[in-house]
C-alpha cells in the first residue's frame, strides 16, 4: 500500500513566480493536511481539506496561497509570487474517512521549497 | 506561553540506554496525544497514537498522558543507533471540527554506539 506521495520534493522558485505542490493521499483516504515546517520550527498547521472541500483554513497565510483537492486528482497548495520567506518544507498528511481515525495523520515526504 | 513546549535538545545517549522524551501543553481541549520520529530530511513517521490520560505500549515505545498536569511522555527502552532522530509530539483536540494537530518544536536524539 503507498503511502501518501509528494511530488516535487525539491522545487526551486524566484521571487514572484508561482510554487505548484502535489499531495495524493494514501489510498483509502480522502482528509489530506497540509503543514508547513520552516527552518529552526515546529510544524504548522496549514489547511485542512476533504474532496473538493476546504474544511478548515485558520492556518493559511491570507494572501498568495490556496489550496484545493477536486474529485479527481491530487491536492495542490499553489503560492503565488513567491517571497523569500516562503522557503520551508511543505508537508502534506491524509487520514482514513474512519471519524474515529481522522486524528491519525501520516505524512508524506514533503516538497522543500527554496526561493532565490 | 506557546501551546505546546517540547525540549530541542539535543539529546546524547549511550546504545542500550532507556530514553524519555516529554513536552508540556497548556490548552485543556487537547484529547489525542501522538508522538511521530522523523529523520532528517524525512516526513515525519507515526509512532505512537493515544486518546486522554493512561499509557501505551508497543514493542520498546511506551507513551503516557497525564491530563491532569498537561504532561506527555515517550519512553524508548534499549535504545539503538537507528532511533537517532527527532521526536516531535502532537495534539488536537476532539469535537472541534477540524482534525489540525499543533506540534512541539521537536527533540533531537542521538543514540551513540
Amino acid at each position: 500500500n503507498a503511502g501518501v506521495m509528494q511530488n516535487p520534493r525539491h522545487l526551486v522558485r524566484r521571487r514572484g513566480q508561482e510554487a505548484r505542490l502535489r499531495c495524493s493521499p494514501m489510498k483509502g483516504h480522502s482528509h489530506v493536511y497540509w503543514y508547513r515546517q520552516l527552518p529552526e520550527e515546529g510544524l504548522k498547521f496549514m489547511v485542512y481539506l476533504q474532496k473538493e472541500n476546504i474544511i478548515d483554513e485558520s492556518g493559511m497565510p491570507k494572501e498568495r496561497f490556496s489550496a484545493e483537492f477536486p474529485k479527481e486528482g491530487p491536492s495542490i497548495l499553489r503560492i503565488q509570487q513567491v517571497v523569500r520567506g516562503d522557503s520551508a518544507a511543505y508537508f502534506c498528511a491524509s487520514s482514513p474517512p474512519n471519524r474515529l481515525a481522522y486524528n491519525e495523520q501520516f505524512f508524506g515526504p514533503g516538497t522543500r521549497l527554496t526561493v532565490l | 506561553q506557546k501551546e505546546v513546549e517540547q525540549d530541542p535538545g539535543p539529546l546524547s545517549v549511550p546504545e542500550g540506554a532507556i530514553v524519555s522524551l516529554n513536552c508540556t501543553y497548556s490548552n485543556s481541549a487537547f484529547q489525542y496525544f501522538m508522538w511521530y520520529r522523523q529523520y532528517s530530511r524525512k516526513g515525519p513517521e507515526l509512532l505512537m497514537y493515544t486518546y486522554s490520560s493512561g499509557n501505551k505500549e508497543d514493542g520498546r515505545f511506551t507513551a503516557q498522558v497525564d491530563k491532569s498536569s498537561k504532561y506527555i511522555s515517550l519512553f524508548i527502552r534499549d535504545s539503538q543507533p537507528s532511533d537517532s532522530a527527532t521526536y516531535l509530539c502532537a495534539m488536537t483536540e476532539t469535537g472541534a471540527g477540524s482534525y489540525q494537530l499543533t506540534f512541539g518544536k521537536g527533540t533531537k536524539l542521538s543514540v551513540i554506539p
